[in-house]
């Protein structure tokens, strides 16, 4: 089965960039469309990015999405991190070939 | 607006049966493919099942395969899962989310929420 791989939590500074990954166990990554979502304690997931690197309206463009089909893996970069950035962020894809929708673990991002 | 809200969340037994609905409001709701998403507390999210637009077609995740269902009523704008055989790692929040038009198994709108505990 298809798998997503997320860095279980990711530290920076305001102002920064980080860029968390999320690697393909198998097969193309680049094969289906990669989401990224944010979810802040106590709330439920939204889009931060769709289609490998789409933003939602409303979504700053400090957010922007990628795919590296050599490492078989996408990433989300933050640019200019806020405090109010700090959330959990999840991959997610889709596996063809059992029709299932699949996640990454979660990544864990804290701004300070 | 588009708004999904679940209901119909709870404590059980293990072994006990709970079903889950999922009111959808502000879109075409015949036109939408459907899904459960759960997350366990502390834990990341997890899919659960799919179900397409005319409830013809169905998909379910390992873990639930065999013991729960999903359905749909495209006249009442209400999406559904029935759980049985519930288990204490069915514990979570379950989430119904809309499957955008655009990209297969994209989850463009969420709910808020129900939680499930399954506990003796």
């Amino acid at each position: 089965n298809f798998m997503l791989t997320q860095p279980h939590s990711v530290s920076e500074s305001p102002g920064k960039t980080v860029t968390i990954s999320c690697t393909g166990s198998s097969g193309s990554i680049a094969s289906n469309y990669v989401q990224w979502y944010q979810q802040r304690p106590g709330s439920a997931p939204t889009t931060v990015i769709y289609e490998d690197n789409q933003r939602p309206s409303g979504v700053p463009d400090r957010f922007s999405g990628s795919i590296d089909s050599s490492s078989n893996s996408a990433s989300l970069t933050i640019s200019g991190l806020k405090t109010e950035d700090e959330a959990d962020y999840y991959c997610q894809s889709y596996d063809s070939s059992n029709h299932r929708g699949v996640f990454g673990g979660g990544t864990k991002l804290t701004v300070l | 607006e588009v708004q999904l809200v679940e209901s119909g969340g709870g404590l059980v037994q293990p072994g006990g049966s709970l079903r889950l609905s999922c009111a959808a409001s502000g879109f075409t709701f015949s036109s939408y493919e459907m899904n459960w998403v759960r997350q366990a507390p502390g834990k990341g999210l997890e899919w659960v099942s799919y179900i397409s637009s005319s409830g013809s077609t169905i998909y379910y995740a390992d873990s639930v395969k065999g013991r729960f269902t999903i359905s749909r009523d495209n006249a009442k704008n209400s999406l559904y899962l029935q759980m049985n055989s519930l288990r204490a790692e069915d514990t979570a929040v379950y989430y119904c989310a809309r499957t955008s038009l655009i990209v297969v198994y994209y989850f463009d709108y969420w709910g808020q929420g129900t939680l499930v505990t399954v506990s003796s």
